[in-house]
């Protein structure tokens, strides 16, 4: 099974951008859907959408297009988020699903999550 | 846009069962598989069924998944109180090439 790593805390102000990194240990990333995942404060899990680097193939939820963009090479994904809010403040995870080159979501490896803070 | 409805809150006493539903609105459920995630404060969401009623291993046989009718249901048997948190379904609605949560449900035990 995968291991994934993300990267820190962050800080944002509103307008700013974000960019998240989820580093892969004991496998690639390569033939996988690498998705992200948030949940904002007193919110449910939210799907931001995926990545599937063999094929290059990317997929949204609506509400993010052109917002958003996720990017993978074989150990390393990426989430960028753009024109941040305070509605953005959220922990975000990385996940990997069991099977390759599934957009089903059974994600069984989850990175530890980054909690993202939009604030003046 | 496609949704998927679980009740906000379900509750049961220790060592009985519950069961939380999901219910498909604006696409057809059965066109893709159901899993179904825990999700405790302060952790990563755990995959606890795929497939509508497939267990990956480690997962105890307290949890199930199951169709009825419209919706996806998961149950939980021989409460504890360490299963107290949340839990969402998820799907992926291929028409629309979009993962969809469940608004999730908080079980008190």
């Amino acid at each position: 099974q995968v291991q994934l790593v993300q990267s820190g805390p962050e800080m944002k102000t509103p307008g700013s951008s974000l960019k998240v990194s989820c580093k892969a240990s004991g496998g690639t990333l390569t033939s996988y859907a690498v998705t992200w995942v948030r949940q904002a404060p007193g919110h449910g899990l939210e799907w931001l959408g995926g990545f599937i680097p063999l094929f290059g193939k990317s997929a949204y939820a609506q509400r993010f297009l052109g917002r958003v963009t996720i990017s993978a090479d074989e150990s390393t994904a990426y989430m960028e988020l753009n024109s941040l809010t305070s509605d953005d403040t959220a922990v975000y995870y990385c996940a990997l699903p069991s099977r390759t080159t599934t957009w089903t979501p059974l994600f069984n490896s989850w990175g530890q999550g980054t909690l993202v803070t939009v604030s003046s | 846009q496609p949704l998927l409805t679980q009740p906000p809150s379900v509750s049961a006493a220790p060592g009985q069962k519950v069961t939380i539903s999901c219910s498909g609105s604006n696409f057809d459920i059965w066109s893709n598989y159901v899993s179904w995630y825990q999700h405790l404060p302060g952790t990563a969401p755990r995959l606890l069924i795929y497939d509508n009623d497939k267990r990956p291993s480690g997962i105890p046989g307290r949890f199930s998944g199951s169709m009825s009718g419209p919706s996806a249901i998961l149950g939980i048997s021989g409460l504890q109180t360490g299963d107290e948190g949340a839990y969402y379904c998820a799907t992926w609605v291929a028409s629309l090439s979009v993962v969809v949560f469940g608004g999730g449900t908080n079980l008190t035990v």
